[in-house]
């Protein structure tokens, strides 16, 4: 059964970058397609961005494009997602999920973004 | 993008009765091998949502059976044949028919 770990939670400064971390178990990530999705507190699901299999590559949301960068470790089996240029707005738990149909997701991680 | 609407927002619900959620598309979610790319999510409180419907009608494993998902092409329905306590939290659409993913704004689901 694949499983999906993130790393902690962050504070970051206004300015500055982000990476979270999602280590899969259970399966290989050459086998997966990782995709993201954040939450700002109190609001609903917003998708940042995925690997697209027919691509062949990271597809980002128009909103991220720019600031948004999604890497693979496959000898650790651990994803990466990389945002830049954070601002308050970026304030939010960062939720890694599995392939198209967004299953299983990890734990999620807060990253806060405070002068 | 796709928009993604749901109703109703909120949806108080007595244990045991029935619920049904709506969600509508701005495009058509049925592909050109007949597959609506249309999931359901439920977002219980202080945990990651987890998928309970896939392509529009198809249970996720280990989804109980008193949830249903139907529809086709803007239009589909969630629904639940006997609210259980355990049911209560957010229930969002989403489709993934276009690669930029879109989720509707989430039906909060209390119990009465």
């Amino acid at each position: 059964q694949v499983q999906l770990v993130q790393s902690g939670a962050e504070v970051k400064k206004p300015g500055a970058s982000v990476t979270v971390s999602c280590k899969v178990s259970g399966y290989t990530l050459t086998a997966l397609s990782m995709h993201w999705v954040r939450q700002a507190p109190g609001k609903g699901l917003e998708w940042m961005g995925g690997f697209d299999p027919a691509e062949g590559e990271a597809i980002y949301a128009q909103k991220f494009q720019g600031r948004l960068t999604m890497t693979d470790d496959t000898s650790t089996d651990t994803a990466y997602m990389e945002l830049t240029s954070l601002t308050s707005e970026d304030t939010a738990v960062y939720y890694c999920a599995i392939d198209r149909w967004l299953d299983p997701w990890g734990q999620g991680t807060l990253v806060t973004v405070s002068s | 993008d796709i928009v993604m609407t749901q109703s109703p927002l909120s949806l108080p619900v007595t244990p045991g009765e029935p619920a049904s959620i709506s969600c509508r598309s701005s495009q058509s979610l049925l592909d050109s091998n007949g597959y609506n790319f249309l999931y359901w999510y439920l977002q219980k409180p202080g945990k990651s949502p987890q998928l309970l419907i896939f392509l529009g009608s198809n249970r996720a494993s280990g989804v109980p059976d008193r949830f249903s998902g139907s529809g086709s092409g803007t239009d589909f329905t969630l629904k639940i044949s006997r609210v259980e306590a355990e049911d209560v939290g957010i229930y969002y659409c989403m489709q993934a028919l276009q690669t930029s993913f879109t989720f509707g704004p989430g039906t909060k689901v209390d119990i009465k």
